[in-house]
């Protein structure tokens, strides 16, 4: 069964800085990654996934993730964050003969000005 | 075009109630999920199905039953509700496996049990 691990449950930024999520993942076979955000008192968006082909992937907000397959990772990057950024970001993985996504425990992110 | 819709949005139980919460999706798609979310825990996967009078048990079942007669419904009962169960639910769609194809989630339903 694979697994997703979010080592960090909060991250506070000023906005304009640079940010990193963190995401690990494990798993025995081939994976597809994904990055989902929920705003507050709202259901989850996929804001970006991995499923083969380049192993960098960004959003259409300026959001990328790198899958790195030796690391097992799949960090959410962001060079510079807005206060509209904040939010809580999953990271979820799913094996490639499965049906079943599994989440991790989530990154809430806190951007002040 | 709707996608995936949840009802209801908030819901105070009492401890022994039993409800259920609606889950209806009108892209077709064969495979439903019901999770459910607790702060600092992400999602566990409750039941899903992979199709009408198709369902299978995820992470978390204990105290849950579901059913799928249509493709479009998913609806999530919980007979004896409890403390515990007092969390957020979602409800998903995806065309077919998780692979493709992106999966879809409604808007959620807040439960409290007292």
């Amino acid at each position: 069964a694979q697994s997703v691990t979010q080592l960090d449950s909060q991250v506070p930024v000023f906005e304009e800085a640079p940010v990193e999520l963190r995401c690990n993942y494990s798993s025995s076979v081939s994976v597809y990654l994904f990055w989902y955000v929920q705003y507050p008192n709202q259901g989850l968006q996929l804001l970006l996934k991995y499923l083969s082909g380049s192993t960098l992937v960004e959003s259409i907000n300026g959001f990328e993730a790198e899958f790195n397959k030796s690391q097992t990772s799949f960090h959410l990057r962001k060079p510079s964050v807005h206060i509209s950024d904040t939010a809580e970001y999953f990271c979820a993985v799913v094996n490639t003969g499965f049906q079943k996504l599994v989440f991790g425990t989530g990154t809430r992110l806190l951007v002040s000005p | 075009n709707a996608g995936v819709t949840q009802t209801p949005k908030f819901r105070i139980l009492k401890i022994g109630q039993s409800m259920t919460l609606q889950c209806t999706q009108d892209m077709n798609h064969n495979y439903m999920y019901w999770y459910r979310q607790d702060p600092g825990m992400g999602l566990k996967l409750i039941y899903y199905s992979v199709g009408a009078g198709i369902t299978d048990k995820g992470e978390v079942p204990n105290g849950y039953n579901v059913s799928r007669s249509t493709t479009e419904d998913f609806p999530l009962r919980l007979e004896l509700a409890a403390p515990s169960q007092t969390s957020v639910y979602f409800c998903a769609s995806s065309p077919d496996r998780v692979s493709g194809n992106t999966i879809y989630f409604g808007e959620g339903s807040w439960l409290t049990v007292v």
